[in-house]
């Protein structure tokens, strides 16, 4: 079965400090993966996505998430962490051709000033 | 600015009564989701529609779930009846047909502001 697992609640990280926050994921064939950020009582936004191609991928609010295929991860990163970036992040794969998205259970960001 | 519209935002209601929400999706997107959040399960895939027709309700208590799509630009997810562990925040997402020759989506979603559920 297709799965992520986020095996962080939350991540601390002082602002003007990279941060990191893990998924690894388990499919059969070819992922699609994806990254999306949940703001206090707001619905999902799309940060990125590998389909495939390079294995760093770039996203929005300078965000980045590296494809690791022997590890099967899929890392989310940003170099320089913003207090605005504390929000709940999810991990998503794609399951087959059905466009369906199976989330992770989220991990909660906080970065202190 | 193209965006998912649910109604209502917020309802609170009594056990036993029915609860109708509403989705506008973006226009031109053919796919829509029914996703449930909850601080236990997180978030959970319900039912799921390409072109209107359904596609995947796995996810759904078929007992006292249904949704439906009656044209491309409402999709509803009905309760009865509710019951108190209904309560949750329900998001609809849509997503764009894709393009190529196949018009494959790669799966980018996107989602309402959700409609906050209380059963009492």
């Amino acid at each position: 079965a297709q799965s992520v697992a986020q095996p962080e609640d939350q991540v601390n990280v002082a602002e003007g400090n990279p941060l990191t926050v893990k998924c690894t994921y388990s499919v059969s064939g070819n992922p699609y993966l994806f990254w999306y950020v949940q703001y206090p009582n707001r619905g999902l936004q799309f940060l990125l996505k590998y389909i495939t191609g390079d294995n760093l991928v770039k996203g929005s609010y300078g965000f980045e998430a590296e494809f690791n295929k022997s590890q099967t991860s899929f890392h989310l990163k940003k170099p320089s962490a913003l207090v605005s970036d504390s929000a709940l992040y999810f991990c998503a794969v794609r399951v087959d051709s059905s466009y369906k998205l199976i989330f992770g259970s989220g991990t909660r960001l906080l970065v202190r000033p | 600015d193209a965006r998912v519209t649910q109604t209502p935002r917020h309802k609170v209601t009594e056990m036993g009564q029915e609860v109708t929400m509403r989705c506008q999706p973006i226009l031109g997107h053919n796919t829509v989701f029914w996703y449930r959040q909850t601080m236990m399960q997180g978030l959970e895939l319900l039912a799921y529609f390409r072109n209107r027709a359904p596609l995947d309700d796995s996810g759904m208590p078929k007992d006292r779930f249904s949704a439906e799509m009656p044209d491309a630009t409402l999709a509803t997810l009905k309760i009865q009846p509710s019951e108190p562990r209904d309560s949750a925040v329900y998001f609809c997402a849509s997503g764009p047909a894709g393009t190529g020759p196949v018009r494959v989506n790669t799966g980018e979603l996107f989602f309402g502001e959700g409609s906050r559920l209380t059963v009492l």
